[in-house]
């Protein structure tokens, strides 16, 4: 069983409209990340989370928003979607933060924005 | 900030071969990992090596720390093996990845 569920799978949007990605963890790790991965870039770190608490910021647009209500859920709202945002995101935990902790990966979630 | 360079870009084999990639960072990393990613699929955690070598399987993984780099060797490569291998690097509250290695092995 998948212990990093992520929803949806696949999602298409329209230009202009918003979207929550969700994200939980069952592996009770105190770290969640968010990356995304499109076919003109390789997987781009966006944010990092420990404790619920925001740990970096690599997303320079504010549309993108990561919401955490409990230590194992960091959801991901983007607002104002545009084609270019079209991608694969990758929820992804840790036990800790820095040396020593493996990242594990969620399935993630296609998003195509038409 | 952060960087993380993988070399070759593509890679092709024939069953039975040894592959060799390799990986370069910018700054001392704290964690340095391997992933598997198969098309379109999520990814899989291979070998977590900070420094020195590490084995698994038909895997061994060497990092030096203070050049900065490390190699993922792979024996006796088999058809399952293609996809693409991501080398990440942790430093402070983030994990850079490279653009990976793609690798095709063929029958």
């Amino acid at each position: 069983d998948p212990k990093i569920i992520q929803k949806p799978k696949y999602l298409v949007a329209v230009t202009g409209s918003e979207k929550i990605l969700i994200c939980e963890q069952y592996l009770g790790h105190n770290a969640m990340y968010w990356y995304r991965q499109s076919a003109k870039k390789p997987l781009e770190f966006m944010f990092s989370y420990s404790y619920q608490k925001l740990m970096d910021n690599q997303t320079a647009s504010s549309r993108f928003q990561p919401q955490s209500s409990k230590k194992n859920h960091l959801d991901l709202q983007i607002t104002a979607l545009k084609p270019d945002d079209s991608a694969t995101y990758f929820c992804a935990s840790s036990q800790g933060q820095g040396a020593g902790n493996t990242l594990y990966f969620g399935e993630g979630s296609r998003l195509i924005v038409v | 900030g952060q960087q993380v360079q993988q070399s070759p870009a593509s890679l092709v084999l024939q069953e039975g071969e040894n592959a060799e990639l390799q990986c370069n960072f910018s700054s001392t990393a704290t964690q340095l990992q391997w992933f598997y990613q198969s098309p379109g699929g999520s990814l899989v955690s291979l070998l977590s090596n900070p420094s020195g070598t590490k084995h698994t399987g038909r895997l061994t993984s060497t990092t030096v720390t203070k050049e900065r780099r490390s190699s993922l060797h792979i024996s006796s490569s088999q058809t399952t093996d293609s996809g693409t291998y991501l080398c990440a690097s942790t430093g402070g509250y983030k994990v850079v990845f490279g653009s990976g290695t793609r690798l095709l092995v063929s029958p």
